[in-house]
């Protein structure tokens, strides 16, 4: 299983600002991934991180309120753009090992934000 | 789109009971996965399933992949306190290359 670090842990930030939420990885993965879960809920998908192209967003999820960067097979950033209460939830890094059989995914422990 | 359900949504045991929760899908999944999320965690790997009919254990933690590949149970032994928490089921499959999570289980043990 790979060791996935994101900073910051958690984070409270004022309406309009933005923050950067970034992950490392302990090794070279070719899948990663950025979830929310709101408060009480299940973990929805933003966005693949695609390793030197542009992210791939599920419905709901746009580049502009959530630009993803992945510079390398070990490192991405999150950034939640122009905040507002309503994004307050934990945000979290995920990368996949995967194979012709099986797939696993691996979570960091999350960045838990609140927007006042 | 694919979606999965759990249930129960959640659970009050007391202290050396068993558990059983279960996952379905409308869709076939080639994997299925278990996590564990704490509070103020994010979700950890409990076990993983590959293949149709596999029952799988680790420590007091029992979880069998179904045979039509559109549903898994898990079972938890003799729980402890340490037990509480939130399970996740998930699937994924070849034709969709991302993992699908369930809405989760909340499990409450009462010493």
């Amino acid at each position: 299983s790979a060791v996935i670090s994101q900073k910051p842990s958690r984070d409270i930030c004022q309406r309009g600002t933005s923050l950067t939420i970034q992950c490392q990885v302990d090794s070279q993965v070719t899948m990663m991934f950025w979830y929310r879960q709101q408060p009480g809920q299940s973990l929805t998908l933003i966005a693949t991180a695609n390793q030197g192209s542009e992210a791939t967003y599920e419905s709901g999820f746009v580049i502009d309120k959530f630009p993803i960067s992945r510079p390398n097979l070990t490192f991405s950033t999150l950034t939640v753009s122009n905040m507002s209460p309503e994004d307050s939830s934990i945000y979290l890094c995920s990368v996949e090992a995967t194979d012709s059989v099986a797939t696993e995914a691996f979570f960091g422990q999350g960045t838990r934000l609140t927007v006042v | 789109g694919q979606q999965l359900n759990q249930s129960p949504q959640s659970m009050f045991i007391q202290e050396g009971e068993d558990v059983s929760m279960n996952c379905t899908s409308s869709s076939i999944f080639n994997t299925w996965l278990w996590y564990k999320q704490d509070p103020g965690e994010g979700p950890v790997l409990l076990i993983a399933l590959y293949k149709a009919g596999e029952l799988t254990s680790n420590g007091r933690l029992t979880a069998q992949f179904g045979i039509t590949r559109k549903d898994s149970f898990l079972n938890i032994s003799a729980s402890i306190p340490s037990d509480v928490g939130i399970y996740f089921c998930a699937g994924a499959s070849s034709s969709y290359d991302k993992v699908i999570f369930g809405p989760g289980t909340s499990l409450s043990v009462i010493p």
